[in-house]
C-alpha cells in the first residue's frame, strides 16, 4: 500500500537541543503536509511542500522535500517547551485527495 | 468562525449500539473527512467527500456509514459499535477540491469515544 514512514517514533531533547523528523515514501509524492497535534489537542496544519527540494521554514522550523520527491524532513532550532507534541507529514494518494497519514514523531522537550 | 465543529466530544456506548458522530463546518469547504486515531497508530482515514452528494471510502471505512446531503455537514454513523471501534475520532475539512493544489486541513477538537 501506499505507506508512509515516520522517524524516530519518540524524541526527547534538552531544551535548546535541535530536533530532526523524518517522512518517507515508497512512491513519488505530489505534495506533503506537516501537521503538529498537541497532547490532547487536534492535528493544526504548518506547511505544505510541492517542489522537489523545495525548503520552507517558519521562524526556527525549516521544512525540506527531497529532490526525488520521496521523502521530507522537519527540523527544529533550539527547541522550546512550546514545541511539544506529535509531529506528522500526511501525503495525498495519487491523483486523489484522500490524505494518508505518517505515524508521527512525539516530541518531548525537557526543560 | 467556529471553524469545524464536533459533537459530541465524549461518548460511552455498549457493544451492538449505534450512533451518529456530527460534524459541521461553516468555512464552505468541499472536502471533509474523518479519520480515528488510536495510540501509535497515528490518524487514519476511515471515509471523506469532495462535496456534497459525494462520499468515497478511505484505508479503515468497515463498521461506518456517512452521508453528505449538505456542504455544511458530514456525519459519521456507527452501525454496531465494537470494542474495537473505541477511538478519538477526528473531523476535518479543506478548500479544495479542482484548484490543483491541494489544501490545508481544518480540524476537529474530537470525539472520544468507548464503547464497552
Amino acid at each position: 500500500g501506499q505507506q508512509v514512514m515516520q522517524i524516530p517514533q519518540y524524541q526527547h531533547v534538552q531544551e535548546g537541543e535541535d530536533f530532526t523528523t523524518y517522512c518517507n515514501s515508497s512512491t513519488t509524492l505530489s505534495n506533503i503536509q506537516w501537521y503538529k497535534q498537541r497532547p490532547g489537542g487536534h492535528p493544526v496544519f504548518l506547511i505544505q511542500l510541492v517542489k522537489s527540494g523545495e525548503v520552507k521554514k517558519q521562524k526556527r522550523l525549516t521544512f525540506q522535500f527531497g529532490e526525488a520527491k520521496k521523502n521530507s524532513s522537519l527540523h527544529i532550532t533550539a527547541t522550546q517547551t512550546t514545541d511539544v507534541g506529535t509531529y506528522f507529514c500526511a501525503k495525498s494518494y495519487s491523483g486523489t485527495y484522500k490524505y494518508i497519514f505518517g505515524t508521527g514523531t512525539r516530541l518531548k522537550v525537557l526543560a | 468562525n467556529a471553524g469545524v465543529t464536533q459533537t459530541p466530544k465524549f461518548q460511552v456506548l455498549k457493544t451492538g449500539q449505534s450512533m451518529t458522530l456530527q460534524c459541521a463546518q461553516d468555512m464552505n469547504h468541499e472536502y471533509m473527512s474523518w479519520y480515528r486515531q488510536d495510540p501509535g497508530m497515528g490518524l487514519r482515514l476511515i471515509h471523506y467527500s469532495v462535496g456534497a452528494g459525494i462520499t468515497d471510502q478511505g484505508e479503515v471505512p468497515n463498521g461506518y456509514n456517512v452521508s453528505r446531503s449538505t456542504t455544511e455537514d458530514f456525519p459519521l454513523r456507527l452501525l454496531s459499535a465494537a470494542p474495537s471501534q473505541t477511538s478519538v475520532y477526528f473531523c476535518a475539512s479543506s478548500l479544495g477540491v479542482g484548484t490543483g493544489d491541494n489544501q490545508p486541513q481544518h480540524f476537529g477538537d474530537g470525539t472520544r469515544l468507548s464503547i464497552l
